[in-house]
């Protein structure tokens, strides 16, 4: 399978422990995004890469948050000092530059099945 | 500020009707719009999009209709099957660096036999 993956597909931490997530893109996607998503809601836009540049980051993205994508493939996210607010679905998503050689829609993006954190 | 609202969270139709699912949206800047499928403990599913310069996409049984003016736009589903039952977010895009997608709140579909 040469989709979006995720690792791990669940975590369960208490107050206060860091935890790091890990994406995989599409091999030949050279974006990549975080999105957070609570119960109820949609998807949030947290951060977003080109290869290894972090580009944008989101207001919701607070310094307790950081994400890394070194050599631009694999991406971490990792949340330091967890809070119960920030249990949520942490869903990655990549794409390729609209124009790239991958008979893509403009800005499609697709997604992983999600890391479900749960802190107690 | 929620740039893009999904204001019916469910919807239920009978096999075989049409299902028609909407979305508002407020920034003017948005000229992409695309519809992601999400069953339980999976991510979203790309489905179909469309670009501001048309008003009409279609891809089998999925149609996106845009309706630039009032803002809006609608997904037919025709004829929906049972599964068609998930729920269904729409997203837009503006032309800034990076093109983050910003989605509404989710339709939750149900598709009865």
């Amino acid at each position: 399978d040469t989709g979006v993956s995720q690792d791990p597909r669940h975590k369960i931490t208490k107050r206060g422990q860091n935890v790091t997530f890990r994406c995989d893109p599409i091999s030949e996607h050279n974006r990549l995004y975080w999105y957070r998503q609570t119960l109820g809601q949609g998807p949030e836009f947290l951060t977003y890469f080109q290869n290894e540049a972090q580009l944008e980051k989101s207001r919701l993205l607070s310094d307790r948050f950081s994400a890394e994508r070194p050599k631009g493939s694999f991406s971490t996210l990792e949340i330091q000092r967890t809070e119960q607010g920030d249990s949520a679905m942490y869903l990655c998503a990549s794409s390729s530059r609209p124009g790239g050689t991958v008979k893509l829609y403009y800005n499609e993006q697709f997604f992983g099945p999600g890391t479900r954190l749960t802190v107690l | 500020d929620q740039q893009v609202k999904q204001n019916s969270p469910s919807l239920s139709v009978q096999e075989g009707r049409i299902s028609i699912l909407n979305c508002d949206y407020t920034n003017s800047m948005f000229d992409y719009f695309l519809w992601y499928k999400k069953y339980p403990a999976e991510g979203p599913t790309f489905l179909i999009s469309i670009s501001s310069i048309k008003d009409k996409n279609e891809d089998g049984r999925f149609t996106v209709f845009l309706n630039k003016s009032a803002k809006h736009l609608s997904l037919h589903i025709v004829p929906s099957q049972p599964g068609d039952s998930a729920v269904y977010f729409c997203a837009a895009s503006a032309p800034r660096a990076g093109n983050m997608l910003t989605f509404g709140g989710g339709t939750r579909l149900m598709v009865k036999p």
